[in-house]
């Protein structure tokens, strides 16, 4: 596709559920960012994936949250055993290589909601 | 710890006025400064600052970065009601494993008829 996609675009679960949020970077993008957006505030670094190196994943705020990325295609963030204040955001981006000179494009974001 | 402080943080404008929007950073080993749109849910890219003193345009936007006052400003004139969007300035630090963009809260523009 042209852009970054991301799935769901809206997820809504229980507390203590399990959930798994796609995203699709553009093709040929080697650096990945996962962010995180609750309501009213600015984007939250979570983590992100350069090519084969070890991710970043200074971000994450625990260990409930996790990441995969296979290749420089697909990633999925998952977060296990969700709470409330989970609820947010959640958007990724994708930039050609990792480093502070490459524009991020990002995908339109799923949002989160935890009853 | 990396800071972003941007202002004002709401502002609404009738259309056809000029705004200023600001931006201040500290962040350790910057290299460059991103100003992005925000609407809806995903934000869209507007300018990469990464020289101070030279003033970057688009159109009706423009914006210029101060790596000695550590500040930007993105400006925007003749005011649209299409320009109503949240504002995001996120500088970028470079160097080992810990290059990522830090993001401010935004500025929240709203532009009436």
């Amino acid at each position: 596709g042209a852009g970054v996609s991301q799935s769901p675009s809206n997820k809504v679960t229980e507390k203590g559920k399990d959930v798994e949020l796609r995203c699709d970077p553009i093709s040929g993008h080697t650096a990945l960012y996962w962010y995180r957006q609750r309501l009213g505030q600015g984007l939250e670094f979570l983590i992100y994936f350069q090519g084969n190196s070890a991710p970043d994943k200074s971000g994450l705020p625990s260990d409930r949250f996790s990441a995969e990325r296979t290749g420089e295609s697909v990633s999925t963030l998952t977060i296990q055993r969700t709470q409330q204040e989970d609820s947010a955001v959640y958007l990724c981006a994708s930039s050609l290589v990792w480093g502070p000179h490459n524009e991020q494009f990002f995908g339109p974001g799923t949002r989160l909601t935890v009853l | 710890e990396d800071k972003v402080v941007q202002s004002p943080l709401s502002l609404v404008v009738h259309e056809g006025d000029t705004v200023t929007l600001n931006c201040s950073y500290e962040v350790t080993n910057f290299r460059s400064l991103l100003w992005y749109k925000q609407e809806k849910k995903a934000p869209t890219f507007l300018f990469m600052l990464t020289s101070s003193g030279i003033e970057k345009k688009s159109g009706r936007l423009s914006s210029i970065l101060d790596k000695k006052e550590l500040f930007s400003i993105l400006n925007i004139t003749a005011t649209q009601t299409g320009d109503s969007a949240i504002y995001l300035c996120a500088p970028a630090r470079g160097g080992g494993t810990a290059s990522k963009l830090t993001f401010g809260t935004g500025t929240r523009l709203q532009v009436t008829l």
